[in-house]
């Protein structure tokens, strides 16, 4: 099977600036999940979606949204991109994350650079 | 709430010794408990997860890791270091109960093999 793909994999936009990230997961995994990771931060949790449904959301602005389609593809957008959004975005699938101990599989990641 | 703390951020052995990186969780009831590595400019892999079946979880490349719900750790463990071992690992603890499957990841340990 292929792995999580996620497009692009790198990206540099400037400052007040939008952009999206795409996350196709693996084959028949439903559950779709967003982290950022940066120096400082470390990872966090973005957002989690279930057949097309967000079912978790993270500490962050409204800036950040997202949405999964009905083939389970996910994409995530950042308005008004600021430099402290420079960081990777991972995406991570699985069939159903909400199961205990389900595990999640990660994508390469796409890095974004805001400058 | 679950946590997860790693007690050292960056760790150094020789090829050849042994590997131990450590862990403590905080949870307020069975934890679903990861450990994933991640090299350079890649995403994350999933090393191994404590399902409840057996307090000793093996993984993958002589990877294992002890669940002690006595001292609340789950401490990784490798019989010999290898230098492709060398990479950012990070201990996970799935995030709160019920319909969600929001991963809480610790701040990192860097391993460092030397030859």
């Amino acid at each position: 099977k292929a792995g999580v793909t996620q497009t692009p994999r790198y990206l540099i936009k400037t400052r007040g600036q939008q952009v999206t990230l795409s996350c196709s997961p693996i084959s028949g995994h439903r559950s779709v999940s967003w982290y950022q990771q940066t120096p400082g931060q470390g990872l966090q949790f973005l957002f989690e979606y279930f057949s097309e449904t967000q079912r978790n959301k993270g500490n962050f602005p409204g800036r950040f949204s997202g949405r999964q389609f009905s083939n389970s593809r996910s994409e995530m957008n950042v308005s008004t991109l600021e430099l402290g959004d420079s960081a990777l975005y991972l995406c991570a699938s699985s069939l159903d994350s909400s199961v205990k101990r389900e595990t999640q599989y990660f994508g390469p990641g796409t890095r974004l650079l805001v400058l | 709430a679950q946590s997860v703390t790693q007690l050292d951020s960056h760790v150094s052995v020789s090829e050849g010794t042994p590997v131990l990186l450590r862990c403590n969780y905080s949870s307020s009831y069975s934890p679903s408990l990861f450990w994933y590595v991640q090299h350079p400019n890649k995403g994350l892999q999933l090393l191994l997860k404590y399902t409840s079946a057996a307090t000793l979880v093996k993984g993958i490349n002589g990877f294992e890791a002890e669940f002690k719900k006595s001292e609340t750790s789950f401490h990784l463990t490798k019989p010999s270091a290898h230098m492709s071992d060398a990479a950012e690992y990070f201990c996970v603890v799935r995030g709160g109960s019920g319909n969600t499957g929001k991963l809480i990841f610790g701040q990192g340990t860097t391993l460092q093999v030397k030859p």
